[in-house]
């Protein structure tokens, strides 16, 4: 069984530009979170999605948003970047996302911010 | 807010010991996960801890949350080398997902 993919690995961009990363969950997993981890501010919890919905969202600028698609497939997008949006992003996936099953996590993608 | 406490942030063990982390948090919660990450590594989950008293092993790890307490302890029973990782522990608190700043574990021979 395939795991958590997310791609691209890894990522530079210069400030200002808008970047889009994509998760692929384990088949017949639907929910996808999506986090952020940085040596300064360490992980953070960007957002849930499942069944194409958002169901939570941590605390970040509206630059930051996402979506997923009917084959769970999730994609997130971050706009005007700053240079504090470099960071290792993973994408995780669960059966259901009830917060009860463990989740899988995909090798993440490494974004640099010149 | 939540806030998410983990002890210590750095520990050295010799192999064959045992240690604890704690995991201390500030408001109620039910639901508490542990993972781990080696180094240049993404997570792993390795617990999933949903009600006060809830006990969790595998191998040498294992996992306990007092939810009137808000804590949760992650111990480790006679310490081998490929334990070496950083832990975090995680807490959502109706919808409010924190992490706690991670434990690096060395494992010494």
């Amino acid at each position: 069984k395939a795991g958590v993919t997310q791609t691209p690995r890894y990522l530079i961009k210069t400030r200002g530009q808008q970047v889009t990363l994509s998760c692929s969950p384990i088949s017949g997993h639907r929910s996808v979170s999506w986090y952020q981890q940085t040596p300064g501010q360490g992980l953070q919890f960007l957002f849930e999605y499942f069944s194409e919905t958002q169901r939570n969202k941590g605390n970040f600028p509206g630059r930051f948003s996402g979506r997923q698609f009917s084959n769970s497939r999730s994609e997130m997008n971050v706009s005007t970047l700053e240079l504090g949006d470099s960071a290792l992003y993973l994408c995780a996936s669960s059966l259901e996302g009830t917060g009860s099953q463990p989740q899988h996590f995909g090798d993440g993608t490494r974004l640099s911010i010149l | 807010e939540l806030k998410v406490e983990q002890n210590p942030l750095f520990l050295s063990m010799q192999e064959g010991k045992n240690y604890t982390i704690y995991c201390n948090y500030s408001t109620t919660s039910d639901r508490l996960y542990w993972y781990r990450q080696d180094p240049g590594k993404s997570l792993e989950s390795l617990f999933v801890l949903l009600s006060n008293g809830a006990v969790k092993q595998e191998g040498r790890l294992m996992a306990s949350l007092d939810t009137k307490a808000r804590l949760s302890t992650l111990h480790i029973t006679a310490a081998v080398h490929d334990l070496s990782a950083t832990y975090f522990c995680a807490v959502d608190a109706y919808n409010d997902m924190r992490f706690g700043a991670g434990t690096r574990l060395t494992v010494k021979p």
